[in-house]
Formats: structure tokens, C-alpha cells, sequence
């Protein structure tokens, strides 16, 4: 079966600063990886995602994730947050055919971002 | 784009009372899914087709009903509210199991 853990339920940053957001995840297969953006009172949005091939993966709006098989993680970075960046975001993990694409989602993160 | 659009946007129900939740898709897509939201759980998956008239239950699928009769539509069904069912809920669609998914705007949910 697999799980999601997002370490800290909140994260709070300065304008500027570099914005890390902690996943780790487990899977009984190669998994594929997910961060979703939600803005208040919005759906949520796509990132960016981990499927094959390259482990560092870019994003949307300057995140980008690195997967990282021996630690099973897949963390979430920004090297300068803005203050458009405050929302919460999830990470997610799908087994792929095995699950039918089932997302299994993490607790979520709020980000905030103080001038 | 319409996306993924969910109806109603908000919706407050009595103990007891049902009602169904609209979901319509104009991708195309096979996969289609439900998740509630609650503070501090993430999204958890209620239930989910892969393709019409077939559906299987998520995690917390108790209380709810679905089916697929078409590939754009994929309605939930609350047969019975409980307080315990208040929530946000989302609909979904996917292309195929190993791409991401298309999320609606969401159904704020109060039951009463």
C-alpha cells in the first residue's frame, strides 16, 4: 500500500528566503510523484510531478523536487520565495497501473510567506 | 477549457436528507475520482471509475454512491447526511493511471 508523510504541517518563510517542503512517501512499486498547489478557497493545481527518467524535476512558478529513491523522498524547493507563493500544498504518490492512479495525498503544508 | 466543473459550489443539508453532488469532465478522460478534504487529513479518496460503468471504492467510501453511465459525468450521491460528512469535496479526472490529475473548484459541504 503506499503512504504519504509531509513533515511539518506548517512552514513559514521571508520573502526571499528558500522554501523547502518535506515528502516522503512509501510504495510497494516505482512510484510516480505529485505536488499540488492549493490556493484559498480554490481546486488544486499541478506543480509538477516524478514519473521516469531525470530525478530532479522543474516545475511551474520556479519549484522544482528532487526524487530520491534511498531516502524515498520527494521534497519541494524554491531557491526565492514570493509572497504569491503562500498556500498549501500537497504532495501526492500514485502506483500507476497497479492502482489505477489512485492518488494517495500527504497531509498538506501551509506555506506562508512574510514580507 | 471547462475542465473539470463541480456543482453545486456550496451546499448546506439537515441530518438524514440526500442530495448528489455534480461532477462533468470535458477532456475525455477515462479516470475519474472523488476525495474529501478535512483539515490536517489531506484529501482522502471516496470513490472512482476508470472508464464508464465501472467504479470501485477509495478509502472512506461508506455513506456515498456513485456511478459512470457516461465518461463526462461521474456524480456522488449522499444517501443518508451525517454531521461527520461535512466537508470539501473534490472531483477529479486522469487521462490514464500514470498521468496527473485535473481537480474541480470543490463542493463545500455542511450538514446540520
Amino acid at each position: 500500500a503506499q503512504s504519504v508523510t509531509q513533515l511539518g504541517s506548517h512552514v513559514s518563510v521571508s520573502e526571499g528566503a528558500l522554501v523547502l517542503l518535506r515528502c516522503n512517501y512509501s510504495s510497494s512499486v516505482p512510484p510516480y510523484l505529485f505536488w499540488y498547489v492549493q490556493y484559498p478557497n480554490q481546486g488544486l493545481q499541478l506543480l509538477l510531478k516524478y514519473t521516469t527518467g531525470a530525478t530532479l524535476v522543474k516545475g511551474i512558478n520556479g519549484f522544482e523536487a528532487e526524487f530520491k529513491k534511498s531516502e524515498t523522498s520527494f521534497h519541494l524547493t524554491k531557491p526565492s520565495a514570493h509572497m504569491s507563493d503562500a498556500a498549501e500544498y500537497f504532495c501526492a504518490v500514485s502506483e500507476g497501473g497497479t492502482s489505477y492512479g489512485k492518488l494517495t495525498f500527504g497531509q498538506g503544508t501551509i506555506l506562508t510567506v512574510h514580507p | 477549457n471547462a475542465g473539470v466543473t463541480q456543482t453545486p459550489k456550496f451546499q448546506v443539508l439537515k441530518t438524514g436528507q440526500s442530495m448528489t453532488l455534480q461532477c462533468a469532465q470535458d477532456m475525455n478522460h477515462e479516470y475519474m475520482s472523488w476525495y474529501r478534504q478535512d483539515p490536517g487529513m489531506g484529501l482522502r479518496l471516496i470513490h472512482y471509475s476508470v472508464g464508464a460503468g465501472i467504479t470501485d471504492q477509495g478509502e472512506v467510501p461508506n455513506g456515498y454512491n456513485v456511478s459512470r453511465s457516461t465518461t463526462e459525468d461521474f456524480p456522488l450521491r449522499l444517501l443518508s447526511a451525517a454531521p461527520s460528512q461535512t466537508s470539501v469535496y473534490f472531483c477529479a479526472s486522469n487521462r490514464g493511471p500514470y498521468t496527473e490529475a485535473f481537480f474541480g473548484q470543490g463542493t463545500r459541504l455542511t450538514v446540520v
